[in-house]
């Protein structure tokens, strides 16, 4: 079992719907999560960081850490043409270190005009 | 603005050559790491530097080796290239609780 999993896509969309990307894991020390957005050919680019549990708000994204399931979430609200992307998760922490992080394989995303 | 560079965006090398892949930092970060890219295999971690002089194997360490004379560099090197090495190059650096900044990528194809 890996220890992220990430469904691959790809997830069509069209323009203005509110787009649910997820990411399950098994290693429960995990503590810090991360969102990157990577456009094709380019190198991931960060979009959201939380520590721990709860939510987190940046413009048109929102992050959620549910510990207890082993779960996090994106959430792209008013999804435009321009987000479409890879989306990797990402996770640190516990006995790996906060420096050894573990990313999903990504979901692509494609936002229809 | 530019955080982390990779020297080349796109190499074309033939099998058995050495190849060094650069990447240059100008955040003064500690940590830097080197992960290739595959489909359907997400990043995999090569190697990581957490400090000039100091190295760690990563997942996938086989065939590859690195260099960190300086704070800023981190050189990746294939010994002989093989075409299995065929793939996106990532370089990127955080410091010690911060998350990683990734380079723009090199595509390396091994023929």
């Amino acid at each position: 079992q890996k220890e992220v999993e990430q469904d691959p896509g790809p997830l069509s969309v069209p323009e203005g719907a509110i787009v649910s990307l997820n990411c399950t894991y098994s290693n429960s020390a995990f503590q810090y999560f991360m969102w990157y957005r990577q456009y094709s050919r380019k190198g991931p680019e960060l979009l959201m960081y939380t520590y721990s549990s709860g939510n987190k708000e940046d413009g048109r994204f929102t992050a959620q850490v549910d510990k207890s399931s082993k779960y996090i979430s994106l959430f792209i609200r008013d999804s435009q043409p321009s987000d479409s992307a890879t989306y990797l998760c990402a996770m640190s922490g516990g006995t790996s270190g906060t420096y050894k992080y573990i990313f999903g394989t990504g979901t692509r995303l494609k936002v229809l005009a | 603005d530019v955080k982390v560079t990779q020297s080349s965006r796109y190499l074309v090398k033939r099998t058995g050559e050495k190849v060094f892949l650069e990447c240059v930092q100008d955040m003064d970060h500690e940590n830097m790491f080197w992960y290739r890219q595959d489909p359907g295999l997400g990043l995999r971690l090569i190697y990581f530097s957490y400090d000039v002089k100091m190295k760690e194997k990563g997942d996938i360490p086989e065939g590859y080796s690195v260099s960190r004379e300086k704070k800023e560099r981190f050189s990746l090197i294939l010994e002989s290239a093989s075409t299995n090495q065929t793939s996106m190059y990532l370089c990127a650096s955080s410091n010690y609780v911060g998350t990683p900044d990734f380079g723009a990528g090199t595509r390396l194809s091994v023929l």
